[in-house]
């Protein structure tokens, strides 16, 4: 009963230090997002995948790496981490790209950066 | 493109009354499905309710109900017998669909932060 799983839950990284915050998922859902959620904010779409092997940018892109050679695994990497990356990250997954298919969401990784 | 908009930052009902939380959308997709989100205090999102655009009756799920008028590009969740723990924020998203060539990225509101009071 694991749906999607998100580590590290917390974390706090110097600024210009990198990290990667994992994602798996068990459910053989093709498609995968991260989104990052400032306070008070909505969901902002960083990347997204629709199979293993494929990756697109989505609305903020910029700092942030992913990669998908797994259908299960879609890790996200910060590189030379800034302040404007404090945020709280999540990872998502959906079965279909059709329209009644809902989202099945980690618990998210709250980072901070000092 | 699509877009979402929560007017409302803030609700406030009694507990046992009922609230609805306003969601307009706008998209120019043929089909696309609607849902809303709890986001209790602890942070994790937990899925309330779908609509479809073609789906004639309004969806239920429990207390959740939600009001879709597409004519007015409207899908306002309503919370029947609000519950103290009903207290969270509430996100309204949709995606379209991909094998129509529709958007099937999810696109979210920026959420309305609701609070029961007893």
């Amino acid at each position: 009963n694991a749906g999607v799983t998100q580590t590290p839950k917390f974390r706090i990284l110097k600024i210009g230090q990198s990290m990667t915050l994992q994602c798996t998922q068990d459910m053989n859902h093709n498609y995968m997002y991260w989104y990052r959620q400032d306070p008070g904010m909505g969901l902002k779409l960083i990347y997204y995948s629709v199979g293993a092997g494929i990756t697109d940018k989505g609305e903020v892109p910029n700092g942030y790496n992913v990669s998908r050679s797994t259908t299960e695994d879609f890790p996200l990497r910060l590189e030379l981490a800034a302040p404007s990356q404090t945020s709280v990250y999540f990872c998502a997954s959906s079965a279909s790209g059709t329209s009644n298919y809902g989202y099945t969401f980690g618990s998210g990784t709250r980072l901070t950066v000092v | 493109a699509q877009k979402i908009t929560q007017t409302q930052p803030g609700m406030f009902v009694q507990e046992k009354e009922a609230v609805t939380l306003d969601c307009t959308y706008d998209t120019s997709d043929p089909s696309y499905g609607l849902f809303w989100y709890k986001q209790p205090s602890s942070g994790e999102m937990i899925f309330l309710i779908y609509q479809g655009s073609y789906d004639q009756q309004n969806a239920t799920e429990g207390r959740y109900s939600l009001n879709f008028q597409k004519a007015r590009k409207s899908a306002n969740l309503v919370i029947s017998a609000s519950q103290l723990g009903d207290s969270a924020m509430y996100f309204c998203a949709m995606r379209g669909d991909h094998a129509s060539g529709g958007s099937y990225i999810p696109t979210f509101g920026r959420g309305t932060s609701l609070i029961v009071h007893p």
